[in-house]
Formats: C-alpha cells, structure tokens, sequence
C-alpha cells in the first residue's frame, strides 16, 4: 500500500521560493508518477504539474510554467515541488498524489488514486 | 486547453435522496475522466476513474457514466458520510490534467 509523506508547513515572504517534499513508501517508487495539486483557500483544485522518476520528465500547467519546479530523488524515493517568485494568491495546501494508470482496449487511462495529507503554505509580508 | 464545467455548484439533499453532478467537457475526451470526493480539510479521494469504473472500496451506492462531452457522478441513496465536494478531473490531454470546479453536496 503506497503512503505519500508530505513536509510541515511553511510560511514565506513575497518573492522567495518553497520546497516541498513527498516520500514515498510502499510502492515501486521509480515506476511511478506523482503530480502536484493545490487548494487555495475555499477554493477548488488545480492540478500543477507531474514527474516520471524513472525518466526524469516533468510536465506543468502553463499558467504555473517558469515559476514552479518538480523534482524526484530515486535514492530515498522523494519526490519535491519547488514554487518561486511566490505571491499572496500562491497561500493553498498543496497535495502530491501518486497517478496510477490502467489499460484496456490499447487505452491506458490515468487517475491520482493515493493522496498525501497537504502542506500549507502561507505567503505573508 | 481542455476547460471542465460541473453543475450544479451546490446543491442541498437529504439521507436516501438520489444524487446526480453533471461535468461538461469543452471537448471530447473520450472516457478519460475521473471523480474525486472531498471532506473539509482533508485530501481528495478517488471514486470513480476512466468514467465509469468504480475504485475498490468504494460503496456501490456510487457510479459513473458519460462519455465524450458529458458526464455524471450519481450517489442512488444519499448517506451521511457522502456530505462533501465532489470535483470531475479529465485526463484526456495527458500528461495535462484539469479538474472542474466542483459541486458541494450539503444537508438539507
């Protein structure tokens, strides 16, 4: 059973930047995918971005693309998004999940089916 | 990019009532679509992947159809632990997902 560990919160000024982490247990970590999802406060959520371990690749939303960074450490199965240049409306929890995939009739079907419990990130002058 | 509307945004329901949230897709995907439950202040839980396929250990009461354009989300008999957010996300434009804006389930 795969559990998703996230990091404490965290409070930053305007401008600076945030790293947060994801350890993984109980899964084949490098074969994995794990995305990146965030709430603002009483809001919905916004999927971010995503990374293969195993293949080094990430992927992020546009509207977040050159301000947020998704890294994978395959040696102690961690996975780490990196937000910068952070503003007011970047406060949220953020989740990793882990994306699980199926396949049928050569379709392979994606969903975020383990969730992490958040990190709240606060930005505040 | 792939825009996901839910209707309606809230609704209010009683114990045993039958509960159907629509998703709207602003293009076709297929049946890459999946539906999430959320508590307040607790992480989203998967229900329902690939439109219709029902996550293990999950109470039958809920299921998925649509295809496509339109999809939806039905509880047949509404519980007390099903009082929650409930989001549509697609995952057609893989490796790009998008969730919908989601539809809040409260007592009435």
């Amino acid at each position: 059973q795969v559990q998703l560990v996230q990091s404490g919160a965290e409070v930053k000024k305007p401008g600076s930047s945030v790293k947060v982490s994801c350890k993984a247990s109980g899964g084949t970590f490098s074969s994995d995918i794990f995305s990146w999802v965030r709430q603002a406060p009483g809001q919905g959520l916004e999927w971010m971005g995503r990374i293969i371990p195993i293949l080094d690749i990430a992927n992020y939303t546009q509207k977040l693309q050159g301000r947020v960074t998704i890294t994978a450490d395959k040696s102690t199965s961690t996975v780490y998004m990196t937000l910068s240049s952070l503003r007011f409306e970047d406060t949220a929890v953020y989740y990793c999940a882990r994306v699980e995939r199926s396949s049928w009739s050569n379709n392979f079907y994606y969903y975020m089916d383990v969730w992490g419990k958040g990190t709240t990130v606060t930005v505040s002058s | 990019d792939i825009q996901m509307t839910q209707s309606p945004s809230s609704l209010s329901a009683s114990v045993g009532d039958r509960v159907t949230i629509t998703c709207r897709a602003s293009q076709s995907i297929g049946g890459y679509l999946n539906w999430y439950q959320q508590k307040p202040g607790k992480a989203p839980k998967l229900l329902i992947y690939a439109a219709s396929s029902l996550r293990s250990g999950v109470p039958s009461r809920f299921s998925g159809s649509g295809s496509g354009t339109d999809f939806t989300l039905t509880i047949s008999s509404l519980q007390p632990e099903d009082f929650a957010t409930y989001y549509c996300q697609q995952s057609y434009s893989t490796p790009l997902f998008t969730f919908g804006p989601g539809t809040k389930v409260d007592i009435k």
